[in-house]
Protein backbone atom coordinates (compact mmCIF):
# COMPACT_ATOMS: atom_id res chain seq x y z
CA UNK A 1 0.00 0.00 0.00
CA UNK A 2 1.00 3.46 -0.78
CA UNK A 3 1.72 5.35 1.95
CA UNK A 4 2.94 9.07 2.22
CA UNK A 5 3.39 10.93 5.21
CA UNK A 6 4.56 14.76 5.20
CA UNK A 7 5.94 16.04 8.81
CA UNK A 8 7.25 19.38 9.69
CA UNK A 9 4.78 22.20 9.58
CA UNK A 10 4.18 24.38 12.34
CA UNK A 11 3.51 28.01 13.37
CA UNK A 12 6.34 30.00 12.01
CA UNK A 13 7.33 33.57 12.23
CA UNK A 14 6.89 35.81 8.95
CA UNK A 15 10.54 35.93 7.36
CA UNK A 16 11.74 32.99 8.72
CA UNK A 17 12.32 29.12 7.56
CA UNK A 18 10.54 25.64 7.92
CA UNK A 19 11.95 22.20 6.55
CA UNK A 20 8.77 19.78 5.08
CA UNK A 21 9.51 16.25 4.87
CA UNK A 22 7.97 13.84 2.94
CA UNK A 23 8.33 10.20 4.11
CA UNK A 24 7.48 7.11 1.26
CA UNK A 25 6.65 3.51 1.16
CA UNK A 26 4.52 0.92 -0.70
CA UNK A 27 6.29 1.57 -3.73
CA UNK A 28 10.12 2.24 -5.32
CA UNK A 29 10.53 5.67 -4.30
CA UNK A 30 13.27 6.13 -7.04
CA UNK A 31 10.97 5.20 -10.10
CA UNK A 32 8.44 8.53 -9.92
CA UNK A 33 8.73 12.02 -9.69
CA UNK A 34 7.15 14.06 -6.45
CA UNK A 35 5.65 17.44 -5.81
CA UNK A 36 4.54 19.34 -3.35
CA UNK A 37 0.83 20.92 -3.62
CA UNK A 38 -0.54 23.53 -0.85
CA UNK A 39 -4.01 24.22 -0.15
CA UNK A 40 -4.76 27.36 2.19
CA UNK A 41 -7.67 27.33 4.78
CA UNK A 42 -11.03 27.24 2.62
CA UNK A 43 -9.21 27.60 -0.60
CA UNK A 44 -8.37 25.52 -4.08
CA UNK A 45 -5.52 23.77 -4.76
CA UNK A 46 -2.03 25.19 -5.82
CA UNK A 47 0.90 23.52 -7.10
CA UNK A 48 4.19 25.01 -5.38
CA UNK A 49 6.58 22.49 -6.72
CA UNK A 50 8.09 19.00 -8.74
CA UNK A 51 10.93 17.13 -8.79
CA UNK A 52 11.84 14.13 -11.21
CA UNK A 53 12.49 10.71 -9.98
CA UNK A 54 16.43 11.68 -10.33
CA UNK A 55 16.43 15.45 -9.22
CA UNK A 56 17.68 16.01 -13.01
CA UNK A 57 14.29 18.29 -13.52
CA UNK A 58 12.65 20.72 -10.62
CA UNK A 59 10.00 22.92 -11.43
CA UNK A 60 8.70 25.97 -9.12
CA UNK A 61 5.29 27.52 -8.93
CA UNK A 62 6.07 31.65 -9.59
CA UNK A 63 4.63 32.16 -6.30
CA UNK A 64 7.56 30.03 -4.23
CA UNK A 65 10.30 30.70 -6.68
CA UNK A 66 13.64 31.96 -5.43
CA UNK A 67 12.48 31.57 -1.49
CA UNK A 68 11.45 27.16 -1.52
CA UNK A 69 14.12 24.47 -2.50
CA UNK A 70 12.47 21.25 -3.25
CA UNK A 71 15.03 17.97 -3.00
CA UNK A 72 14.71 14.17 -2.42
CA UNK A 73 17.24 11.23 -1.17
CA UNK A 74 16.24 8.22 -3.15
CA UNK A 75 18.39 6.50 0.08
CA UNK A 76 15.92 7.24 2.25
CA UNK A 77 12.75 7.21 0.37
CA UNK A 78 12.16 11.07 1.46
CA UNK A 79 11.00 14.36 -0.43
CA UNK A 80 11.44 17.39 1.37
CA UNK A 81 10.70 20.93 0.99
CA UNK A 82 13.11 23.81 2.41
CA UNK A 83 10.97 26.96 2.73
CA UNK A 84 12.61 30.13 3.29
CA UNK A 85 11.78 33.65 3.26
CA UNK A 86 8.16 32.45 4.69
CA UNK A 87 5.23 35.09 4.15
CA UNK A 88 1.65 34.85 5.45
CA UNK A 89 0.24 33.81 2.23
CA UNK A 90 2.41 31.24 2.73
CA UNK A 91 -0.01 29.43 5.46
CA UNK A 92 -1.77 26.45 3.77
CA UNK A 93 -2.15 22.58 4.25
CA UNK A 94 1.23 21.42 2.72
CA UNK A 95 0.41 17.72 0.59
CA UNK A 96 3.23 15.72 -0.59
CA UNK A 97 2.33 14.08 -4.27
CA UNK A 98 3.44 11.10 -6.16
CA UNK A 99 3.18 11.14 -10.22
CA UNK A 100 2.01 8.62 -12.46
CA UNK A 101 5.50 8.73 -13.85
CA UNK A 102 9.26 9.53 -13.80
CA UNK A 103 9.68 12.65 -14.93
CA UNK A 104 8.37 16.40 -15.14
CA UNK A 105 6.35 17.07 -18.30
CA UNK A 106 7.87 19.58 -21.07
CA UNK A 107 7.99 22.93 -18.62
CA UNK A 108 8.57 20.97 -15.72
CA UNK A 109 4.96 21.71 -13.78
CA UNK A 110 3.03 19.01 -12.31
CA UNK A 111 2.06 16.28 -13.58
CA UNK A 112 -0.48 13.67 -12.84
CA UNK A 113 -0.95 13.35 -9.14
CA UNK A 114 -1.96 9.53 -8.34
CA UNK A 115 -1.32 9.20 -4.82
CA UNK A 116 -1.44 12.22 -2.31
CA UNK A 117 -0.68 12.24 1.76
CA UNK A 118 -2.78 13.97 4.21
CA UNK A 119 -0.80 16.94 4.54
CA UNK A 120 1.17 18.87 7.65
CA UNK A 121 -0.11 22.28 8.28
CA UNK A 122 2.04 25.66 7.93
CA UNK A 123 1.04 28.84 9.17
CA UNK A 124 2.99 31.70 8.99
CA UNK A 125 1.90 34.22 11.37
CA UNK A 126 3.61 36.52 14.18
CA UNK B 1 0.63 31.35 -18.52
CA UNK B 2 -2.43 28.89 -18.78
CA UNK B 3 -5.38 30.47 -16.85
CA UNK B 4 -7.78 27.82 -16.50
CA UNK B 5 -11.58 28.58 -15.81
CA UNK B 6 -13.98 25.94 -14.20
CA UNK B 7 -17.45 26.37 -13.60
CA UNK B 8 -19.98 25.95 -12.23
CA UNK B 9 -17.73 26.92 -8.60
CA UNK B 10 -20.76 25.27 -7.57
CA UNK B 11 -23.72 22.66 -7.44
CA UNK B 12 -27.04 21.33 -6.25
CA UNK B 13 -28.63 18.19 -7.49
CA UNK B 14 -30.18 14.77 -6.50
CA UNK B 15 -29.32 11.35 -6.23
CA UNK B 16 -29.59 9.89 -9.56
CA UNK B 17 -28.79 13.44 -11.70
CA UNK B 18 -26.36 14.25 -14.34
CA UNK B 19 -23.64 16.10 -13.29
CA UNK B 20 -21.66 17.78 -15.80
CA UNK B 21 -18.62 20.32 -15.11
CA UNK B 22 -16.64 22.20 -17.01
CA UNK B 23 -12.98 23.47 -17.22
CA UNK B 24 -11.66 25.83 -20.21
CA UNK B 25 -7.93 26.42 -20.60
CA UNK B 26 -6.74 29.78 -22.20
CA UNK B 27 -4.57 27.69 -25.07
CA UNK B 28 -4.26 24.57 -26.04
CA UNK B 29 -3.12 21.76 -23.71
CA UNK B 30 -3.48 19.08 -25.99
CA UNK B 31 -5.00 16.47 -23.45
CA UNK B 32 -3.00 17.34 -20.19
CA UNK B 33 -5.53 17.72 -18.30
CA UNK B 34 -6.58 15.58 -15.11
CA UNK B 35 -9.38 15.53 -12.73
CA UNK B 36 -9.42 15.21 -8.96
CA UNK B 37 -12.15 14.85 -6.43
CA UNK B 38 -11.30 16.18 -2.71
CA UNK B 39 -14.38 15.43 0.19
CA UNK B 40 -14.14 17.51 2.91
CA UNK B 41 -10.79 16.74 5.68
CA UNK B 42 -9.51 14.55 2.84
CA UNK B 43 -7.03 14.70 0.44
CA UNK B 44 -7.54 15.14 -3.50
CA UNK B 45 -7.86 11.48 -5.27
CA UNK B 46 -7.51 11.38 -8.86
CA UNK B 47 -10.19 10.30 -11.06
CA UNK B 48 -9.37 11.33 -14.61
CA UNK B 49 -6.32 11.38 -16.25
CA UNK B 50 -5.05 12.35 -19.84
CA UNK B 51 -8.73 14.22 -20.28
CA UNK B 52 -10.74 10.97 -20.57
CA UNK B 53 -8.71 7.72 -18.64
CA UNK B 54 -10.70 6.58 -16.04
CA UNK B 55 -8.05 6.01 -12.97
CA UNK B 56 -7.95 2.49 -11.46
CA UNK B 57 -10.80 1.61 -8.96
CA UNK B 58 -12.90 4.53 -9.96
CA UNK B 59 -16.45 4.33 -10.27
CA UNK B 60 -17.47 4.11 -14.65
CA UNK B 61 -20.29 6.62 -13.42
CA UNK B 62 -17.60 9.05 -14.13
CA UNK B 63 -16.42 10.11 -17.21
CA UNK B 64 -14.30 12.76 -19.21
CA UNK B 65 -13.69 14.16 -22.18
CA UNK B 66 -12.30 17.18 -24.41
CA UNK B 67 -9.16 18.47 -25.66
CA UNK B 68 -7.46 21.74 -26.89
CA UNK B 69 -9.24 24.13 -24.54
CA UNK B 70 -12.65 22.84 -23.36
CA UNK B 71 -13.03 19.76 -21.34
CA UNK B 72 -15.65 18.10 -19.70
CA UNK B 73 -16.32 16.11 -16.30
CA UNK B 74 -19.33 13.95 -16.49
CA UNK B 75 -21.62 11.94 -13.49
CA UNK B 76 -23.67 9.86 -14.74
CA UNK B 77 -26.02 9.08 -12.25
CA UNK B 78 -25.08 11.17 -8.73
CA UNK B 79 -24.14 9.39 -5.84
CA UNK B 80 -24.95 10.98 -2.34
CA UNK B 81 -21.10 9.74 -1.68
CA UNK B 82 -20.18 12.06 -4.56
CA UNK B 83 -20.79 14.73 -2.21
CA UNK B 84 -16.95 16.78 -2.94
CA UNK B 85 -15.41 19.46 -4.23
CA UNK B 86 -13.76 18.71 -8.14
CA UNK B 87 -10.74 20.32 -9.33
CA UNK B 88 -9.06 19.79 -13.06
CA UNK B 89 -5.34 20.12 -13.41
CA UNK B 90 -3.65 21.07 -16.23
CA UNK B 91 0.06 20.15 -16.82
CA UNK B 92 1.23 21.60 -19.97
CA UNK B 93 2.87 24.63 -18.86
CA UNK B 94 3.04 27.24 -16.17
CA UNK B 95 0.15 29.64 -14.63
CA UNK B 96 -2.95 28.12 -12.89
CA UNK B 97 -2.44 24.48 -12.45
CA UNK B 98 -5.18 23.70 -10.98
CA UNK B 99 -9.06 25.46 -11.87
CA UNK B 100 -10.89 26.71 -8.55
CA UNK B 101 -12.74 24.00 -7.91
CA UNK B 102 -16.60 23.37 -7.80
CA UNK B 103 -18.39 22.39 -4.87
CA UNK B 104 -21.05 19.17 -5.59
CA UNK B 105 -23.76 19.54 -3.23
CA UNK B 106 -27.07 16.94 -3.00
CA UNK B 107 -30.40 18.81 -3.01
Amino acid sequence: EVQLVESGGGLVQPGRSLRLSCAASGFTFDDYAMHWVRQAPGKGLEWVSGISWNSGSIGYADSVKGRFTISRDNAKNSLYLQMNSLRAEDTALYYCAKDMNPTLPEGAVAGTLVYWGQGTLVTVSS
Amino acid sequence: DIQMTQSPSSLSASVGDRVTITCQASQDISNYLNWYQQKPGKAPKLLIYDASNLETGVPSRFSGSGSGTDFTFTISSLQPEDIATYYCQQYDNLGDTFGQGTKLEIK
